[in-house]
């Protein structure tokens, strides 16, 4: 089943305490991304990554980093959470031209 | 990045209704894309329009595309309860990056 998958689903945190956020898919996509949601706010995209070592900032990437070592995976990091980065976060994933993105079922942050 | 508009914001109407929301664009596009989100899940891919294309169908779904008002329309038939959830739109450009509008919030009232 073609799917991504984001762990962990919910993850509340202190600030200051460094955490991963892991996003795996199947497809074989070239193409991965970060996303942040907030209320009122939509989609807003932080990092992505066009293939494997090749990332780039989206919108709103202050305070966070990713890496593309493998073309399934696309950790995104934060070194050091502050609560406005308490968010849903969802990763996303698709082959360009003309195909849809999948979607994890996203992760909601709490930072206090 | 942030390109589309939906509109309306929100959008409630009676079960059996149809309902219609519009998206709006900046630059030019490969395609067009709808999605549907279920109340802080992840979003799932409804319909796909290519620019060269002018509508399209898919069950109780129909979308169009107009790329010279840079607007497209979806349009959901027969209304039901299980319809509720959040619409976005998202376009395609020629660098493959998807570009996404706010959303329209859908509430479908028995």
């Amino acid at each position: 089943e073609a799917q991504v998958t984001q762990n962990p689903r919910y993850l509340i945190t202190v600030t200051g305490k460094k955490l991963t956020v892991t996003c795996s898919q199947n497809m074989n996509h070239e193409y991965m991304s970060w996303y942040r949601q907030d209320p009122g706010l939509g989609l807003r995209q932080i990092y992505y990554s066009m293939n494997v070592e090749v990332t780039d900032k989206g919108d709103v990437p202050e305070g966070y980093k990713v890496s593309r070592k493998e073309k399934r995976n696309f950790p995104l990091i934060l070194e050091s959470p502050s609560p406005n980065q308490t968010s849903l976060y969802f990763c996303a994933s698709f082959s360009p031209a003309n195909t849809e993105a999948f979607f994890g079922q996203g992760t909601r942050l709490t930072v206090v | 990045s942030q390109q589309g508009e939906e509109d309306p914001q929100a959008l409630s109407i009676q079960e059996g209704e149809n309902a219609t929301m519009n998206c709006s664009y900046k630059t030019s596009i490969n395609n067009l894309q709808w999605y549907r989100q279920n109340s802080g899940r992840g979003l799932v891919h409804l319909i796909l329009i290519r620019s060269n294309e002018r509508e399209k169908h898919s069950g109780r779904l129909r979308v169009t595309l107009d790329t010279s008002k840079k607007s497209s329309s979806l349009l959901i038939t027969a209304s039901r309860a299980a319809d509720t959830a959040s619409y976005f739109c998202a376009t395609e450009d020629s660098n493959y990056q998807l570009i996404w509008g706010a959303g329209t919030k859908l509430i479908i009232k028995p």
